[in-house]
């Protein structure tokens, strides 16, 4: 069946660092993918997406390509803030199944 | 405002009495679906629904049952809850399966 693996963590950066948290699938078919971030106390919020390879998916300065061949979509952001630190979920949709499937969470922390 | 809405938010009860979790949406969204997040497992998804009167199971429906008897509404009903059913739940919808998910606030529930 379909499996999303994402980075263990915590990860702890200082601000202005540079962060990727690593994110591979394995899905049949031509899944759809998402990052959502979690922030403490809150519901999941959709941070970007891609749909078919090669897309690239980008929002608040975070972006994250969907590579087949490497069945991957690693979330990237130049220079992260305090503001960034929250729990991080790479997903998966579809492939030959209807449901979604979530990686376990990426905790990242962010210091000044 | 669009928003997904779970009630209750907090709901502390006893092993074996009944309960129900109730999600609405006021998207019009196709796609509703039902998850629980554990410390260390992430979301996982335990049933999900593609249009009215159309459900399925996700990777932990055990212990549960839902119905879509309308588009707006998706209860989650535990009909004999277990200690091992203590989790914060999410409910969330999309126009289809594919689409980005809109989460509810969520709901913890405490089975003693």
């Amino acid at each position: 069946g379909n499996s999303v693996t994402q980075m263990e963590g915590p990860v702890t950066l200082s601000e202005e660092a540079f962060l990727t948290i690593n994110c591979t699938y394995t899905a049949t078919g031509y899944p759809s993918l998402f990052w959502y971030v979690q922030y403490p106390g809150e519901g999941l919020q959709l941070l970007l997406k891609a749909t078919k390879a090669d897309d690239k998916g980008s929002n608040k300065g975070f972006e994250a390509t969907y590579r087949k061949e490497t069945t991957s979509f690693h979330l990237e952001k130049g220079s992260v803030q305090v503001s960034d630190s929250a729990v991080y979920f790479c997903a998966l949709y579809g492939g030959s199944q209807g449901n979604l499937i979530f990686g376990k969470g990426t905790k990242l922390s962010v210091k000044p | 405002e669009a928003q997904v809405t779970q009630n209750p938010r907090y709901l502390i009860t006893v092993t074996g009495k009944k309960l129900t979790v109730t999600c609405s949406q006021n998207m019009n969204h196709e796609y509703m679906s039902w998850y629980r997040q554990d410390p260390g497992l992430g979301l996982r998804q335990i049933y999900y629904s593609m249009n009215v009167e159309v459900t399925d199971k996700g990777d932990v429906p055990e212990g549960y049952k839902v119905s879509r008897k309308e588009k707006r509404n998706f209860p989650l009903i535990l009909e004999s809850p277990s200690p091992n059913q203590t989790s914060l739940y999410f409910c969330a919808s999309s126009y289809r399966g594919n689409q980005p998910q809109h989460f509810g606030d969520g709901t913890r529930l405490s089975i003693l």
